[in-house]
Protein backbone atom coordinates (compact mmCIF):
# COMPACT_ATOMS: atom_id res chain seq x y z
CA UNK A 1 0.00 0.00 0.00
CA UNK A 2 1.07 3.42 -0.76
CA UNK A 3 1.84 5.35 2.69
CA UNK A 4 1.80 8.70 3.47
CA UNK A 5 3.57 9.25 7.50
CA UNK A 6 3.07 12.30 9.48
CA UNK A 7 5.32 12.37 12.48
CA UNK A 8 3.21 13.73 14.87
CA UNK A 9 -0.40 13.14 15.16
CA UNK A 10 -1.21 15.70 18.30
CA UNK A 11 1.19 18.39 19.02
CA UNK A 12 1.05 21.15 21.81
CA UNK A 13 2.94 24.43 21.43
CA UNK A 14 3.23 27.74 23.12
CA UNK A 15 3.62 30.52 21.41
CA UNK A 16 6.76 31.34 19.80
CA UNK A 17 8.43 28.29 19.60
CA UNK A 18 9.63 27.15 16.44
CA UNK A 19 7.26 23.96 14.96
CA UNK A 20 8.84 21.30 12.58
CA UNK A 21 6.16 19.07 11.02
CA UNK A 22 7.51 16.26 8.99
CA UNK A 23 5.92 14.12 6.36
CA UNK A 24 7.48 10.83 4.42
CA UNK A 25 6.30 9.14 1.30
CA UNK A 26 7.26 5.60 0.23
CA UNK A 27 5.77 6.21 -3.52
CA UNK A 28 9.00 7.78 -4.87
CA UNK A 29 6.88 11.18 -5.92
CA UNK A 30 7.94 14.21 -7.08
CA UNK A 31 5.38 16.47 -5.36
CA UNK A 32 4.56 16.76 -2.19
CA UNK A 33 1.97 19.50 -0.73
CA UNK A 34 1.51 21.23 2.92
CA UNK A 35 -2.24 22.10 3.52
CA UNK A 36 -3.73 23.45 6.29
CA UNK A 37 -7.85 22.20 7.62
CA UNK A 38 -10.01 24.54 9.21
CA UNK A 39 -13.72 24.06 9.85
CA UNK A 40 -15.65 25.61 6.70
CA UNK A 41 -12.51 26.92 4.93
CA UNK A 42 -11.49 23.35 3.49
CA UNK A 43 -8.17 22.83 2.52
CA UNK A 44 -6.33 25.37 1.86
CA UNK A 45 -2.27 25.00 0.24
CA UNK A 46 0.30 26.57 2.05
CA UNK A 47 3.37 25.16 0.09
CA UNK A 48 4.37 22.51 -2.25
CA UNK A 49 7.96 21.14 -4.10
CA UNK A 50 8.07 19.73 -7.55
CA UNK A 51 11.70 18.25 -6.64
CA UNK A 52 14.21 18.14 -4.10
CA UNK A 53 15.34 21.61 -2.44
CA UNK A 54 12.14 23.18 -5.03
CA UNK A 55 9.54 25.09 -3.24
CA UNK A 56 6.94 26.63 -4.41
CA UNK A 57 4.32 29.08 -1.93
CA UNK A 58 0.63 27.99 -1.84
CA UNK A 59 -2.61 30.60 -1.30
CA UNK A 60 -1.47 30.76 2.38
CA UNK A 61 2.64 30.97 2.77
CA UNK A 62 2.90 33.62 5.32
CA UNK A 63 4.22 32.27 8.27
CA UNK A 64 5.53 29.19 7.26
CA UNK A 65 8.49 27.89 5.71
CA UNK A 66 9.38 24.21 4.16
CA UNK A 67 12.45 22.00 3.80
CA UNK A 68 13.09 19.52 0.74
CA UNK A 69 16.17 18.17 1.55
CA UNK A 70 15.30 14.10 0.07
CA UNK A 71 12.71 13.23 -2.76
CA UNK A 72 10.80 11.23 0.52
CA UNK A 73 10.52 14.14 3.19
CA UNK A 74 9.11 17.21 3.14
CA UNK A 75 9.12 19.52 6.07
CA UNK A 76 7.15 22.47 7.54
CA UNK A 77 8.17 24.40 9.55
CA UNK A 78 6.38 27.89 11.77
CA UNK A 79 9.26 29.62 12.72
CA UNK A 80 7.69 31.42 15.05
CA UNK A 81 4.11 29.72 16.38
CA UNK A 82 1.16 32.15 16.92
CA UNK A 83 -2.33 30.75 18.30
CA UNK A 84 -4.20 31.40 14.90
CA UNK A 85 -1.69 28.79 13.20
CA UNK A 86 -4.25 26.14 15.71
CA UNK A 87 -4.98 23.80 12.77
CA UNK A 88 -4.95 20.26 11.19
CA UNK A 89 -2.34 20.04 9.00
CA UNK A 90 -1.83 17.30 6.34
CA UNK A 91 0.75 16.14 3.85
CA UNK A 92 -0.03 14.62 0.88
CA UNK A 93 2.11 13.66 -2.37
CA UNK A 94 1.55 13.04 -6.45
CA UNK A 95 3.14 11.52 -8.94
CA UNK A 96 4.18 13.69 -12.16
CA UNK A 97 4.64 13.13 -15.98
CA UNK A 98 2.67 10.92 -18.19
CA UNK A 99 1.36 8.63 -15.51
CA UNK A 100 0.54 11.81 -13.45
CA UNK A 101 -3.69 10.84 -12.66
CA UNK A 102 -3.90 14.10 -10.67
CA UNK A 103 -4.72 12.31 -7.56
CA UNK A 104 -3.19 13.46 -4.18
CA UNK A 105 -2.34 10.55 -1.44
CA UNK A 106 -2.30 11.94 1.59
CA UNK A 107 -1.23 11.60 5.54
CA UNK A 108 -3.53 10.63 8.64
CA UNK A 109 -2.62 14.87 9.77
CA UNK A 110 -1.18 16.74 12.01
CA UNK A 111 -3.17 18.33 14.50
CA UNK A 112 -0.99 21.52 16.17
CA UNK A 113 -2.43 23.70 18.85
CA UNK A 114 -0.80 26.73 19.95
CA UNK A 115 -1.43 28.13 23.37
CA UNK B 1 -10.31 31.59 -11.28
CA UNK B 2 -11.24 27.71 -11.22
CA UNK B 3 -13.22 26.65 -7.91
CA UNK B 4 -15.39 24.53 -6.00
CA UNK B 5 -18.26 24.82 -4.47
CA UNK B 6 -20.41 22.41 -2.36
CA UNK B 7 -23.36 22.05 -0.33
CA UNK B 8 -22.66 23.28 3.01
CA UNK B 9 -23.46 21.13 5.99
CA UNK B 10 -23.95 19.46 8.09
CA UNK B 11 -26.36 16.25 6.45
CA UNK B 12 -27.64 14.25 8.78
CA UNK B 13 -29.52 11.20 7.33
CA UNK B 14 -30.82 7.93 8.57
CA UNK B 15 -29.69 4.37 7.68
CA UNK B 16 -30.58 3.15 4.14
CA UNK B 17 -31.72 6.38 3.14
CA UNK B 18 -30.58 8.46 -0.19
CA UNK B 19 -27.57 10.50 -0.38
CA UNK B 20 -26.87 13.56 -2.68
CA UNK B 21 -24.67 15.92 -1.76
CA UNK B 22 -23.88 19.06 -4.65
CA UNK B 23 -20.85 19.77 -6.16
CA UNK B 24 -20.55 22.62 -9.38
CA UNK B 25 -17.20 23.99 -10.29
CA UNK B 26 -16.03 26.70 -11.92
CA UNK B 27 -12.76 25.66 -14.43
CA UNK B 28 -11.28 27.43 -17.01
CA UNK B 29 -9.86 24.02 -19.45
CA UNK B 30 -10.84 20.28 -18.56
CA UNK B 31 -10.09 19.31 -15.13
CA UNK B 32 -10.49 16.02 -13.47
CA UNK B 33 -13.23 15.83 -10.71
CA UNK B 34 -12.49 14.24 -7.40
CA UNK B 35 -14.53 12.93 -4.35
CA UNK B 36 -12.47 12.76 -1.23
CA UNK B 37 -13.30 11.45 2.20
CA UNK B 38 -12.43 12.15 5.29
CA UNK B 39 -13.46 9.70 8.12
CA UNK B 40 -12.92 10.86 11.84
CA UNK B 41 -9.66 11.28 12.87
CA UNK B 42 -7.73 10.54 9.53
CA UNK B 43 -6.82 12.05 6.31
CA UNK B 44 -8.47 12.20 3.23
CA UNK B 45 -8.36 9.52 0.69
CA UNK B 46 -10.01 9.54 -2.61
CA UNK B 47 -13.53 7.76 -2.78
CA UNK B 48 -13.63 8.16 -6.65
CA UNK B 49 -12.87 10.58 -10.17
CA UNK B 50 -14.02 11.35 -13.28
CA UNK B 51 -11.22 12.79 -15.75
CA UNK B 52 -13.42 13.42 -18.70
CA UNK B 53 -16.98 14.96 -19.44
CA UNK B 54 -19.76 12.08 -19.06
CA UNK B 55 -17.58 9.77 -16.90
CA UNK B 56 -19.10 8.47 -13.99
CA UNK B 57 -16.33 7.71 -11.35
CA UNK B 58 -17.67 4.82 -8.29
CA UNK B 59 -16.56 2.84 -5.29
CA UNK B 60 -18.52 1.51 -2.74
CA UNK B 61 -21.40 2.33 -3.63
CA UNK B 62 -20.99 5.81 -3.80
CA UNK B 63 -21.16 7.63 -7.88
CA UNK B 64 -20.84 10.68 -9.52
CA UNK B 65 -20.85 11.94 -12.88
CA UNK B 66 -19.13 14.16 -14.73
CA UNK B 67 -21.77 16.85 -16.35
CA UNK B 68 -19.65 19.55 -18.22
CA UNK B 69 -23.25 21.00 -19.27
CA UNK B 70 -24.02 21.87 -15.67
CA UNK B 71 -20.76 21.99 -14.38
CA UNK B 72 -21.35 19.53 -11.90
CA UNK B 73 -20.05 16.50 -10.16
CA UNK B 74 -22.53 15.66 -7.85
CA UNK B 75 -22.28 12.74 -5.17
CA UNK B 76 -25.07 9.94 -4.80
CA UNK B 77 -25.22 6.62 -2.78
CA UNK B 78 -28.49 4.47 -2.94
CA UNK B 79 -28.68 3.56 0.74
CA UNK B 80 -26.30 4.89 3.42
CA UNK B 81 -25.00 3.15 6.06
CA UNK B 82 -23.54 4.50 9.54
CA UNK B 83 -20.34 3.42 8.30
CA UNK B 84 -20.37 5.98 6.04
CA UNK B 85 -20.61 9.21 8.11
CA UNK B 86 -17.43 11.48 7.04
CA UNK B 87 -16.26 14.68 5.52
CA UNK B 88 -16.38 14.70 1.59
CA UNK B 89 -14.76 16.65 -0.32
CA UNK B 90 -14.89 17.32 -4.22
CA UNK B 91 -12.39 18.91 -5.88
CA UNK B 92 -11.05 19.64 -9.25
CA UNK B 93 -7.60 19.31 -10.83
CA UNK B 94 -6.46 21.24 -13.67
CA UNK B 95 -2.40 22.00 -12.76
CA UNK B 96 -3.56 23.25 -9.60
CA UNK B 97 -6.10 20.99 -7.00
CA UNK B 98 -9.29 23.42 -5.86
CA UNK B 99 -11.04 21.44 -3.19
CA UNK B 100 -14.34 22.67 -1.87
CA UNK B 101 -15.10 23.52 1.68
CA UNK B 102 -16.53 19.80 2.70
CA UNK B 103 -20.11 18.12 3.24
CA UNK B 104 -20.02 16.77 6.81
CA UNK B 105 -22.42 13.59 6.61
CA UNK B 106 -23.78 11.68 9.93
CA UNK B 107 -25.93 8.99 9.57
CA UNK B 108 -27.77 7.85 12.30
CA UNK B 109 -28.68 4.01 13.22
Amino acid sequence: DVKVTQSSRYLVKRTGEKVFLECVQDMDHENMFWYRQDPGLGLRLIYFSYDVKMKEKGDIPEGYSVSREKKERFSLILESASTNQTSMYLCASSSSGQYHTGELFFGEGSRLTVL
Amino acid sequence: GDSVTQMEGPVTLSEEAFLTINCTYTATGYPSLFWYVQYPGEGLQLLLKATKADDKGSNKGFEATYRKETTSFHLEKGSVQVSDSAVYFCALYFNKFYFGSGTKLNVKP
